[in-house]
């Protein structure tokens, strides 16, 4: 039982440069999102969804795309990476948003 | 400013103290209320979970929650150097599916 798988684990990237930070779930989750956590900024929502065909803007959505075209994956877009997009991205899952979310591993990222 | 704040510290005790968590909220359509625990280079798990006014205890921890004044508490009783870590209050927006972290507070219990 793989939970929630987050790839990569480790990205560097230079300024203007685009990728895909790859969520997936193997527990059959209506509700996926993605946060970022910075230091002193606890976790900030970036995107969720609430089911496959249905995505909405979180806390700090500028710079990030995403999409939900299956209940098991959950990507999400840098369009054109900034330093200030520099930081810790975890991928979450629950069944219902109000009940328990269960984390991926999480992605560093680092844009120079 | 945030919808929910959470004092950062970083706070450090003694082993068997007593802790007290905080957050509060600005949203009064806020609904249900979680604790999560972060150790370090892991992602967050859930401690506790309410969605009503006053306590609820599971074991060593309690939740708390005043909706009248949009705050909420975890409380730690006789503190273990393994509750040392980050702890986030999370709070859910029901219309809509918004669940928002708090700063997390850094927690240190010191044998």
């Amino acid at each position: 039982n793989a939970g929630v798988t987050q790839t990569p684990k480790f990205q560097v990237l230079k300024t203007g440069q685009s990728m895909t930070l790859q969520c997936a779930q193997d527990m059959n989750h209506e509700y996926m999102s993605w946060y970022r956590q910075d230091p002193g900024m606890g976790l900030r929502l970036i995107h969720y969804s609430v089911g496959a065909g249905i995505t909405d803007q979180g806390e700090v959505p500028n710079g990030y795309n995403v999409s939900r075209s299956t209940t098991e994956d959950f990507p999400l877009r840098l369009l054109s990476a900034a330093p200030s997009q520099t930081s810790v991205y975890f991928c979450a899952s629950s069944r219902d948003p109000n009940e328990k979310l269960f984390f991926g591993s999480g992605t560093q990222l680092s844009v120079l | 400013q945030k919808e929910v704040e959470q004092d950062p510290g970083p706070l450090s005790v003694p082993e068997g103290a007593i802790v007290s968590l905080n957050c509060t909220y600005s949203n009064s359509a806020f609904q249900y209320f979680m604790w999560y625990r972060q150790y370090s280079r892991k992602g967050p798990e859930l401690l506790m979970y309410t969605y009503s006014s006053g306590n609820k205890e599971d074991g060593r921890f309690t939740a708390q929650v005043d909706k009248s004044s949009k705050y909420i508490s975890l409380f730690i009783r006789d503190s273990q150097p393994s509750d040392s870590a980050t702890y986030l209050c999370a709070i859910l927006n029901n219309q809509g599916g918004k669940l928002i972290f708090g700063q997390g507070t850094e927690l240190s219990v010191k044998p």
